[in-house]
Order: C-alpha cells, then sequence, then structure tokens
C-alpha cells in the first residue's frame, strides 16, 4: 500500500541545472498537486492537476514546469535551478474536489547551491 | 497575501493537558477546513476536517472548533501526548475549488 511515492529523496544541484522530480500514486485519485514547504511560510501550491489532462497554476509557479502523464504520475520540472528553489517539495493526490482530504509523499529535499 | 494564518510558530504544553492550536482565514469563500499534522522527515497526514455547515467535529483526543463569524477556528488535543509532538498546519477550501490553501503551521512540542 505506497500511497504516493516521490522520487528522489534528496538532491543537490547547481545553479542552472536542470532536474524533474516524479511522482505516483496508486490510490486512483483523480487530483494531483506539488507544494513547497520553507521555513515560516507553511506549505505553498507551485502547480496542481484537478484531472488527467489538466494542469493549473498555483501560488507559486514561476520558474516551474508540470506534466500529468496520466492519471498516475505528475510530474514537476526545474527548467534551470536558482537558490531561491532551495526547498522541500512534496506531492500529493486527493480523490475529489469535495473533501480535498489530500495524501502526501514524503518529500524531496532539494539544495540548489 | 495569507488567506490562511497561523499566528503561533510554537507551542509547548505538559502531557495530559489540553492543547489548542488556532488559525484565522480572510477568504469567506472557504467552505472546507483541514488540520494536517507533519513529523519531520515525513510528508503531512490528515488529521480532521470540518465544513462550513458545522461548528464543531470530533474524532477521539482530537475536536475542531469553527466559528464564521470570526473567520476563526481551532484544534484542541485532549489529552495531550507525547507523540502528538509535530507541526500542524490548518489548510481551507474555497467553494467548489480544487485546491487548499495551508497556514504557516505551528509546532507544538507536548513534555512528557
Amino acid at each position: 500500500n505506497a500511497g504516493v511515492t516521490q522520487t528522489p529523496k534528496f538532491q543537490v544541484l547547481k545553479t542552472g541545472q536542470s532536474m524533474t522530480l516524479q511522482c505516483a500514486q496508486d490510490m486512483n485519485h483523480n487530483s494531483m498537486y506539488w507544494y513547497r514547504q520553507d521555513p515560516g511560510m507553511g506549505l505553498r501550491l507551485i502547480y496542481y492537476s484537478a484531472s488527467e489532462g489538466t494542469t493549473d497554476k498555483g501560488e507559486v509557479p514561476n520558474g516551474y514546469n508540470v506534466s500529468r502523464l496520466n492519471k498516475r504520475e505528475f510530474s514537476l520540472r526545474l527548467e534551470s535551478a536558482a537558490p531561491s528553489q532551495t526547498s522541500v517539495y512534496f506531492c500529493a493526490s486527493s480523490r475529489d474536489r469535495a473533501k480535498m482530504r489530500a495524501f502526501f509523499g514524503q518529500g524531496t529535499r532539494l539544495t540548489v547551491v | 497575501d495569507q488567506q490562511v494564518k497561523q499566528n503561533s510558530p510554537s507551542l509547548s504544553v505538559q502531557e495530559g493537558r489540553i492543547s489548542i492550536l488556532n488559525c484565522d482565514y480572510t477568504n469567506s469563500m472557504f467552505d472546507y477546513f483541514l488540520w494536517y499534522k507533519k513529523y519531520p522527515a515525513e510528508g503531512p497526514t490528515f488529521l480532521i476536517s470540518i465544513s462550513s455547515i458545522k461548528d464543531k467535529n470530533e474524532d477521539g483526543r482530537f475536536t475542531v472548533f469553527l466559528n464564521k463569524s470570526a473567520k476563526h477556528l481551532s484544534l484542541h488535543i485532549v489529552p495531550s501526548q507525547p507523540g502528538d509532538s509535530a507541526v500542524y498546519f490548518c489548510a481551507a477550501k474555497e467553494t467548489s475549488g480544487s485546491r487548499l490553501t495551508f497556514g504557516e503551521g505551528t509546532q507544538l512540542t507536548v513534555n512528557p
């Protein structure tokens, strides 16, 4: 019973490098989300996908792109990493929009030097 | 513009006593509220929720109260246990919305 799986768990990038964070859920959920957590700022929504085939910007989308590859998978791409993108990234999924009980992955700790 | 605010970054209580975590919101379109708990190096996990048509929801030791006129909700934990030590996030959803807006979080420490 894996739930939401994120890879990698840790990553160090140099400024300007690119990378993709992977997320997969096995709960047949329709909606998926990418958040970043920074000290004193809580969880801020980067992008979300309300259903397969759709993606929308959240609060802090600049510098990121996403792909909803299929119902299970939702990836987050940093095209040219910047130190300001040093953060902990969480992927989440939820079954429906009504109750929005989201399930989270364990997180990816990303450091950009 | 922080639409969900948790003004206390930290709270420390004695084991067995009540823990009260507070959350304020500004968006009157929020109609569903949730609390999440987060341990270090783990993702947040759902704890309890409340719809705007209610003013109280209880689940074991956890009770959430909603005061719509004050745009305020609180989470009560009674009795508090050392295993409750974690960061607690308040979150809210707009009517017909598809995303959650989170507060900054409150670090709860329950001392044995």
